[in-house]
């Protein structure tokens, strides 16, 4: 079936602008991760979304990151006022449910530039 | 979580196993060991995971040492494909477990 899909694969934007990332996750998966990878960086969690549950915020380095997810499905990470530190891939996973034994499969990511 | 130890980089031969060590030697009696692999331009996929027996399936094997203290992910055959960053990650796995991070892994290069 369908993997994860994000959108746009590559963006570059000009310092200032805001941008908007999409994920779209697996059919019928009720959890969704946002994450990001810097160039030679580890992954760093951003945010998670579990069903109607509040979602985990404590990851977004800033509040000019935000994210929302649409009737529990798409997602879309939101960077107001771009950085050049926040230049790296942006990876979106979904699992079957919440919690830590079930496996997260990633989407490709999307690389943002910010020039 | 607790941390691991991994090579920086190493290669094998196609069609030979490759035999990917990683230390844990501060793993918790309640941590799984995970294995993860990042082909170029593509999300981390996961690979196998254990506790304590060894255990196999359509990707690799995974060796883990009585001690618990390290272990040895096994791609039988490597293939062209297999060649990507390899990571090796201790993590528990209750409800609240779900944030994985992982460190700077294993450069695997699969030559001809």
């Amino acid at each position: 079936g369908a993997g994860v899909s994000q959108s746009p694969s590559n963006k570059v934007t000009e310092k200032g602008k805001d941008v908007e990332l999409r994920c779209d996750p697996i059919s019928g998966h009720t959890a969704l991760y946002w994450y990001r990878q810097s160039l030679g960086q580890g992954l760093e969690f951003l945010i998670y979304f579990q069903g109607n549950s509040a979602p985990d915020k404590s990851g977004l380095p800033s509040d000019r990151f935000s994210a929302e997810r649409t009737g529990g499905s798409v997602s879309t990470l939101t960077i107001q006022r771009t950085q050049q530190e926040d230049s790296a891939v942006y990876l979106c996973a979904s699992s079957a449910t919440g919690g830590g034994s079930y496996e997260q499969y990633f989407g490709p990511g999307t690389r943002l530039t910010v020039t | 979580d607790a941390k691991t130890t991994q090579p920086t980089s190493m290669d094998c031969a196609e069609g030979r196993a490759a035999n990917l060590p990683c230390n844990h030697s501060t793993i918790s009696g309640n941590e799984y060991v995970y294995w993860y692999r990042q082909i170029h331009s593509q999300g981390p996929q996961y690979i196998i995971h254990g506790l304590k027996n060894n255990e196999t399936n359509e990707m690799a094997s995974l060796i883990i040492t009585e001690d618990r203290k390290s272990s040895t992910l096994i791609l039988p055959h490597a293939t062209l494909r297999d060649t990507a960053v390899y990571y090796c990650i201790v993590r528990r796995t209750g409800s609240n477990d779900y944030k994985l991070s992982f460190g700077a892994g294993t450069t695997v290069t699969v030559r001809a």
